[in-house]
């Protein structure tokens, strides 16, 4: 089967700089994505890993390791506004086009 | 923005009712999702569908039916509604070219008493 670990709660100052971490499960894989959900929102797409390596955009930067089945998001430069919930998410090569997503990060960024 | 409409945004039903919730897009995207969000479970997919009229079940498709018979609208049906199925239900769609990215809906909440 199919899983993703990722903690539930991360606290981090206005300024600083948080790593938010998801491992993962799969039979198959093809990519780990991240999203990014307000209060209230809807789940907006932040990045996608598909190789090795850090993937940067903005203050931003999103890293995988295939072999260790290990991925992080990487938020600079905090700002209040990035208070929200991140979520890690899979797609399985055995299974078609379904998206499997973590729990959920819940940050909270204080002045 | 990926043109995704969801009806209705908030709805109060009743134990045993049958309810329908409808996904709309405007680009002609080929995959379109239906997932539910619960505290401490994040995004579980229910059904999922590639084309007009094809569907697949997702991780918790218990309860729910959907239909596809257009491109840009996706039903999801509650045959008939139960307490446990009281949740938030978001539609995506996946964009086109891109492996992984996903666009969300608004969200319909949906109250089971």
């Amino acid at each position: 089967g199919q899983s993703l670990e990722q903690p539930s709660e991360v606290t981090a100052v206005e300024g600083a700089i948080v790593q938010i971490n998801c491992t993962y499960q799969t039979s198959g894989f093809y990519g780990l994505s991240w999203y990014q959900q307000h209060d209230g929102g809807a789940p907006t797409f932040l990045s996608y890993n598909a190789l090795d390596g850090l993937e940067e955009t903005g203050r931003f930067s999103s890293f995988l390791s295939r072999s260790d089945s290990y991925g992080y998001l990487l938020l600079q430069e905090l700002q209040m506004k990035d208070s929200a919930s991140y979520f890690c998410a899979v797609r399985d090569r055995t299974g078609g086009f379904k998206t499997i997503f973590g729990a959920g990060t819940r940050l909270f960024v204080k002045a | 923005d990926a043109g995704i409409t969801q009806s209705p945004r908030h709805k109060v039903t009743e134990t045993g009712t049958p309810v329908t919730l409808r996904c709309h897009q405007t680009e002609n995207h080929r995959y379109m999702y239906w997932y539910r969000q619960d505290p401490g479970h994040g995004l579980r997919l229910i059904h999922y569908s590639y084309g007009v009229k094809d569907t697949d079940k997702g991780e918790v498709s218990d309860g729910y039916s959907v239909s596809r018979s257009k491109t840009e609208d996706f039903l999801l049906t509650l045959e008939s509604a139960t307490s446990s199925q009281t949740s938030v239900y978001f539609c995506a769609i996946k964009g086109q070219g891109s492996a992984e990215t996903q666009y969300f809906g608004p969200g319909t909440r949906l109250l089971v008493l």
